[in-house]
């Protein structure tokens, strides 16, 4: 059975440094993976995705994310948070098969700090 | 470009009555449409998947005679709520994808969510 668990509910950081927002999946076979954003009262925004190719998926805004089967691991990280960052973050992940449904992690609500 | 629309994004109406939203993906024809729900502070919660031309298929606990949904075409799926009660106020959200032409999987595309709120 395929799972997505985000570590942390809630990530503080100060505007300017680094972002680590961290997910870890479960999958039997080959996953695609994606990262997105959501801000209040909107839908979600794709950042990134994996799906097999490289292992460093660079995305949108200068966000990236290294997938890493041995450690079942996909983080997403930023090099310098901006306020405009401040966000739910979700870390999804989809089975093999026909119907594509995306599992979705629980969240990581990030607070970026003036 | 995949950019998914959806309509109303606020709606507020009287306990009994029912409830149309759209979804139109605008640059791209869409073979499968999702509707989720989503509660204050949670996750998403996917409801139904719907193929253009054939029958949703609802998630266990979906009521199929509360929300009906329709895909008549590629770029738009409707989500019904039919004779809506407070306990259906949330937030609805859907997404569109389309069949790879290669390998890989599509991702999703969201629609920017409707808030409903049912006296």
């Amino acid at each position: 059975a395929q799972s997505v668990t985000q570590l942390d509910s809630h990530v503080s950081v100060s505007e300017g440094t680094p972002v680590l927002l961290r997910c870890n999946y479960s999958s039997s076979y080959s996953p695609s993976l994606f990262w997105y954003v959501q801000h209040p009262n909107k839908g979600l925004q794709l950042l990134l995705k994996y799906t097999s190719a490289a292992t460093l998926v660079k995305g949108i805004n200068g966000f990236e994310a290294e997938f890493k089967k041995s450690e079942t691991s996909f983080h997403l990280t930023k090099p310098s948070a901006h306020m405009s960052d401040a966000a739910e973050y979700f870390c999804v992940v989809t089975p093999p098969g026909g119907t594509y449904k995306y599992i979705f992690g629980t969240g990581t609500r990030l607070k970026v700090l003036a | 470009g995949a950019v998914v629309s959806q309509h109303p994004s606020w709606v507020i109406c009287k306990s009994g009555t029912s409830v149309k939203i759209e979804c139109r993906s605008l640059d791209f024809q869409a073979t499968t449409m999702f509707w989720y729900r989503q509660f204050p502070k949670q996750s998403l919660m996917l409801m139904a998947t719907s193929n253009e031309g054939s029958k949703a298929t609802y998630e266990q606990g979906v009521e199929k005679d509360k929300f009906l949904i329709n895909h008549a075409s590629l770029t738009l799926s409707t989500l019904t709520v039919t004779s809506a009660h407070p306990e259906d106020s949330s937030f609805y959200i859907c997404s569109a994808r389309t069949r790879p032409r290669t390998g890989g999987r599509q991702p999703q595309h969201f629609g920017d969510g409707t808030r409903l709120s049912i006296l």
